[in-house]
């Protein structure tokens, strides 16, 4: 079975302040692929980055950065200087190779403040 | 481009009412899906389709139903609604290529309340 955990329900921060997301996945699949996708208070969900089970090199995107552990079975998000509209619901989710069945954690609600 | 269109936004019903939530994508994706979002839940797959004639069972798929006769349609219907079915339904599409594996493209989201 997949599972993914997001054991940070919510989180605060000031502005400029850096954040990490944690997420921790299950899995016995050796293909797999990881994700994160964001929930603005708007509603509609987006697509950020993802990773596949062979590729552990960290990402790096803007203020975004992503490190893929398979040796705790991490995927965690830092955003870096979090700005106000970075405010949002963030969703670690993984997929089995060959399938589009996403599964995803229950989420982390960051609330950055000015 | 319109990309994957859900109606209605929001709906009320009583208990035992049915209804349809509509969904429409227009580009061409092959995989659809439904997913309904619950506070402190995250995101739980209700029913997909990998093409058209094709269904399957998500991990909550207790009193929806599907059908996917279009590429481009993929509606859920609640049959005999239930106040454990109030819940924000969100509705997805993909292109299953090697590139984009895992890349949906969401609706806006329908928000249904049911008394």
């Amino acid at each position: 079975a997949q599972k993914v955990t997001q054991a940070q329900t919510e989180i605060s921060v000031v502005e400029k302040e850096d954040v990490t997301l944690d997420c921790v996945y299950e899995t016995r699949d050796t293909t797999y692929y990881l994700f994160w996708y964001k929930q603005p208070p708007s509603g509609e969900l987006v697509f950020l980055i993802r990773r596949n089970s062979f590729d552990e090199q960290n990402e790096i995107s803007g203020r975004y950065s992503w490190n893929f552990q398979k040796s705790t079975s991490s995927f965690n998000f830092t955003i870096t200087a979090s700005q106000v509209v970075d405010s949002a619901v963030y969703f670690c989710a993984l997929i089995r190779g060959g399938s589009e069945k996403l599964v995803f954690g229950k989420g982390t609600k960051l609330t950055v403040n000015p | 481009n319109a990309g994957v269109t859900q109606t209605p936004k929001f709906q009320v019903l009583k208990t035992g009412q049915s209804m349809t939530l509509q969904c429409a994508q227009d580009m061409n994706h092959e995989y659809m899906s439904w997913y309904r979002q619950d506070p402190g839940m995250g995101l739980r797959l209700i029913h997909y389709s990998v093409g058209a004639g094709i269904t399957d069972q998500g991990e909550v798929p207790n009193g929806y139903n599907v059908s996917r006769s279009t590429t481009e349609d993929f509606p859920l219907r609640l049959l005999s609604a239930a106040p454990s079915q109030t819940s924000v339904y969100f509705c997805a599409s993909s292109y299953p290529g090697q590139g984009a594996v895992g890349e949906l493209f969401f609706g806006e989201g329908s928000r249904l309340t049911v008394l």
